[in-house]
């Protein structure tokens, strides 16, 4: 079973520019979270879905990212602009639907680094 | 206050020594996660309990529900079991994560 795919693994931009990172959670998962971290700290959810609905995005700086899953399967985190201390890891994970007790799975992540 | 603590938040021992982590957590759960992440890395899910004790090779893992405790325990520790180990909880729809504790295992 492949896991879940997020891309790129790195990326550097300097201040005030845009980066968008992609997730392809594991196949018949419904919930996709993304989640912010910065070293040092757990992660931080910065956004959950449940298939391409938000669940809850209470901690999304609206003003400057932004998430979609459009048909429900995989999902783009946008910054735009990047300021220093967005520099993280962003990680998305899948389960397998809401209220499941089931196993959290997680990607690689993007490493982001703003200069 | 964190909804999940971890202690200690570094630790470093010798081959060989028995390791434990522990997890203290303040919110109603239905399931306790032990995740490990390595340096660059992803993260890995280890163990997830909601009540008891689970063993995985070297790795046993317990839970007190009354109590709103969890350890993590590594028996006869080897250099490859540094990483951070994170104690995340789902309480409802929500996950909650400790802040990690950062284990190197010196040979």
């Amino acid at each position: 079973e492949a896991g879940v795919a997020q891309s790129p693994r790195y990326k550097i931009i300097e201040k005030r520019q845009s980066v968008a990172f992609w997730c392809n959670p594991i196949s018949g998962h419904a919930t996709l979270y993304w989640y912010q971290q910065i070293l040092g700290q757990g992660p931080k959810l910065l956004i959950q879905f449940q298939n391409n609905g938000v669940v809850d995005d209470s901690q999304l700086p609206k003003d400057r990212f932004s998430a979609e899953r459009l048909k429900g399967v995989d999902s783009t985190l946008k910054i735009q602009p990047a300021k220093l201390e967005d520099s993280a890891v962003y990680l998305c994970a899948s389960s397998l639907a809401l209220g499941h007790t089931g196993e959290l799975f997680f990607g690689e992540g993007s490493r982001l680094t703003v200069l | 206050k964190n909804e999940v603590e971890q202690s200690p938040q570094n630790l470093t021992a010798q081959e060989g020594e028995f390791i434990t982590i522990n997890c203290s957590y303040s919110v109603g759960i239905s399931a306790l996660h032990w995740l490990q992440q390595h340096p660059g890395g992803g993260i890995v899910s280890l163990f997830m309990l909601s009540s008891g004790k689970k063993k995985h090779g070297r790795l046993i893992a317990t839970i007190n529900i009354q109590e709103k405790h969890s350890s993590l325990h590594i028996t006869a520790s080897h250099p490859r079991d540094s990483a951070v180990y994170i104690c995340a909880v789902r309480s409802g729809n929500q996950f909650y994560f400790g802040t990690g504790t950062s284990l190197t295992v010196i040979p």
